[in-house]
């Protein structure tokens, strides 16, 4: 089945360490995004990336950072800079202009010790 | 960049009626909406989209309508069932940094109740 896979689906930060999100896509995707969600909000962006080895800031990029080194693969690393990391992770895909159709995947739930 | 406000922040209704979720947008030049369904534990799924060029889209009991002059636009749930019980987010296209991004409305959290 094609799709959007996200690990681990809960993962434990304790203080000062840095931590690793997984996304994988299958989808042929060319651009993929990382949001945050908190309980009571929107999805706000932490980056995106329209292409291999190209990636953008979103509007709370503030300890976190990114990779694109593979089509398939956009990990998040949450930084031990990032002060409140316990929130739901989501990362998405689309296919590329001019297709707009995000795809979303199940999730990562990060929580500090 | 874009700001979309949406509203209510929770919804409740009887099962069978009608549920309309509302979201405005700020940018006159914001092309594409899209509305997502989350629900528990899980990540949002697209449920209907329309683009600038439309006023009305619909797809069986779900429908969204468009008022570009007003900058705002409608999720419209009809007959509605307890799985359709979830939170539910409108989207616009920013169209700044070459359209790439979605911004998102803080959420409604719809229950159907029997």
């Amino acid at each position: 089945d094609g799709g959007i896979t996200q690990s681990p689906k809960y993962l434990f930060r304790k203080e000062g360490q840095n931590v690793t999100l997984s996304c994988e896509q299958n989808l042929n995707h060319d651009a993929m995004y990382w949001y945050r969600q908190d309980p009571g909000q929107g999805l706000r962006l932490i980056y995106y990336s329209q292409i291999v080895n190209d990636f953008q800031k979103g509007d709370i990029a503030e300890g976190y950072s990114v990779s694109r080194e593979k089509k398939e693969s956009f990990p998040l690393t949450v930084t031990s800079a990032q002060k409140n990391p316990t929130a739901f992770y989501l990362c998405a895909s689309r296919k590329g202009a001019p297709n707009e159709k995000l795809f979303f995947g199940s999730g990562t739930q990060l929580s500090v010790l | 960049g874009e700001n979309v406000e949406q509203h209510p922040s929770t919804l409740s209704v009887q099962e069978g009626d009608s549920a309309v979720i509302k979201c405005t947008y700020s940018d006159s030049a914001s092309n594409y909406f899209p509305w997502y369904k989350q629900e528990l534990g899980k990540g949002p799924q697209l449920i209907i989209d329309i683009r600038s060029n439309v006023g009305e889209k619909k797809d069986q009991r779900i429908a969204v309508t468009l008022n570009k002059t007003a900058k705002h636009f409608s999720l419209h749930i009809t007959e509605t069932q307890p799985e359709d019980s979830a939170v539910y987010f409108c989207a616009a296209r920013d169209v700044t940094g070459g359209g790439n991004k979605l911004t998102f409305g803080t959420g409604t959290q719809l229950k159907v109740e029997l």
